[in-house]
């Protein structure tokens, strides 16, 4: 079955560390998305990316890095710099507009904890 | 003003009840709308799409009023396992589906 597969689920790093989110998906889709989600708050755009090798900041870059080396794939990484990574964050995909209804697809989430 | 606007609730209700809520967003150009639930430290998931003719599932009725800018969600016959957050989601109309995401409304039905 196709999906959006997000690893691991959860996850801890120690204070001045880099850590990188896995997000693969197997739809084909063509945008791929991070967000971060804080307890009681909404979801917030870290970054997303619309095709191979190209992808934008969202409301919430900075600390944060990806890449778009294949289509299937957009890790996240979680750097020093970000002052409060505490957090869920979700990463999702939708297809090309012209190529299917544009309904959203979620990993199950990776909850990271600063220790 | 933010792209889209949920009131956050939360929204106390009994099993039985009848609860609304509403979204508004501030691109008249945006193309699509749907409705998501996300339960506790959980993936939000796909509730229902939202058409301009309004749509039903079940005890689900979801509308768009495109000249207010808003849509709504109905929930007839509350259960308690509709207890949850629902996200509304709006996207754009450039070939890019950009997602934007309102904050959510926290429902919660009790016995």
């Amino acid at each position: 079955d196709g999906g959006i597969t997000q690893s691991p689920k959860y996850l801890f790093r120690k204070e001045g560390q880099n850590v990188t989110l896995s997000c693969e998906q197997n739809l084909n889709h063509d945008a791929m998305y991070w967000y971060r989600q804080d307890p009681g708050q909404g979801l917030r755009l870290i970054y997303y990316s619309q095709i191979v090798n190209d992808f934008q900041k969202g409301d919430i870059a900075e600390g944060y890095s990806v890449s778009r080396e294949k289509k299937e794939s957009f890790p996240l990484t979680v750097t020093s710099a970000q002052k409060n990574p505490t957090a869920f964050y979700l990463c999702a995909s939708t297809p090309r507009r012209d190529r299917g209804p544009a309904e959203a697809f979620f990993g199950q989430g990776t909850r990271l904890t600063v220790v | 003003r933010k792209e889209v606007e949920q009131d956050p609730g939360p929204f106390n209700v009994p099993e039985g009840a009848t609860v609304a809520f509403n979204c508004t967003y501030s691109n008249s150009a945006s193309q699509s709308f749907f409705w998501y639930r996300q339960d506790c430290r959980k993936e939000p998931k796909l509730l229902m799409s939202v058409y301009s003719s309004g749509n039903e599932d079940g005890r689900f009725t979801a509308q768009l009023n495109r000249a207010s800018q808003y849509i709504s969600l109905l929930i007839r016959d509350s259960k308690l396992s509709d207890s949850a957050t629902y996200l509304c989601v709006v996207i754009g109309n450039t070939g890019f589906q950009k997602l934007v995401f309102g904050t959510g409304t926290r429902l919660l039905v009790s016995p």
